[in-house]
């Protein structure tokens, strides 16, 4: 079963920051986050992950709260093409260690 | 460079038939995972194959198996196909065992429907 939990769905209007929570209160200390993101169609699109630290990359940011309990990702600029289901992932470090998906975040950004 | 590609595209079958499904994983990569996504949840996952052994195997039955060649690619068998077994089968290539450091990259996929 996932470990986390993502409201279903949310939106944003084009050119604004979209801010994609996610609670993982029952979240190890051997364990990471991870947000994939999936287009209509495609497979899913690996962005960002993180232990403890906040994070940046070209694609986003992610922001893990000190309890490690919660995280949010940020699309600083949210494009058309940024419409997708947003999936918020607890994985395990160590051998093994699969890709656990829950039902993921609807993004729609607006125009 | 390719990404990873996945044969074929879309494939209709019928119940009680087998499939196969193919998985050419990113150059390099010597590890190739397989998920079922149904439509409206988050992908499931099947198996993870490494150095042409399982490593991991989700809750599916029997009728599901894999192997991976020594090029790394891969396939995925079902046997005696079930309505419910109509789903996009995903692939994911890394390049190592899977440790939790490592990002899987998803292939498009396979869109089995089984009438």
């Amino acid at each position: 079963d996932a470990k986390t939990t993502q409201p279903p769905s949310m939106d944003c209007a084009e050119g604004r920051a979209a801010n994609l929570p996610c609670n993982h209160s029952t979240i190890s200390g051997n364990e990471y986050v991870y947000w994939y993101r999936q287009i209509h169609s495609q497979g899913p699109q690996y962005i960002i992950h993180g232990l403890k630290n906040n994070e940046t990359n070209e694609m986003a940011s992610l922001i893990i709260t000190e309890d490690r309990k919660s995280s949010t990702l940020i699309l600083p600029h949210a494009t058309l093409r940024d419409t997708a289901v947003y999936y918020c992932i607890v994985r395990q470090t160590g051998a093994n260690s699969k890709l656990t998906f829950g039902k993921g975040i609807t993004l729609s950004v607006r125009p | 460079d390719a990404g990873v590609t996945q044969s074929p595209t879309h494939l209709i079958k019928t119940r009680g038939q087998h499939v196969t499904l193919r998985c050419s994983p990113i150059s390099g990569h010597k590890s190739v995972s397989w998920y079922q996504q149904v439509l409206g949840q988050g992908p499931q996952f099947i198996f993870q194959y490494y150095e042409k052994e399982e490593r991991g195997r989700g809750n599916f039955p029997d009728r599901f198996s894999a192997r991976q060649f020594p090029n790394y690619s891969s396939e995925l068998n079902v046997n005696a196909l079930l309505l419910g077994d109509s789903a996009l089968y995903l692939c994911a290539s890394s390049l190592e065992w899977l440790t939790g450091f490592d990002e899987q990259y998803f292939g498009p996929g396979t869109r089995l429907t089984v009438t």
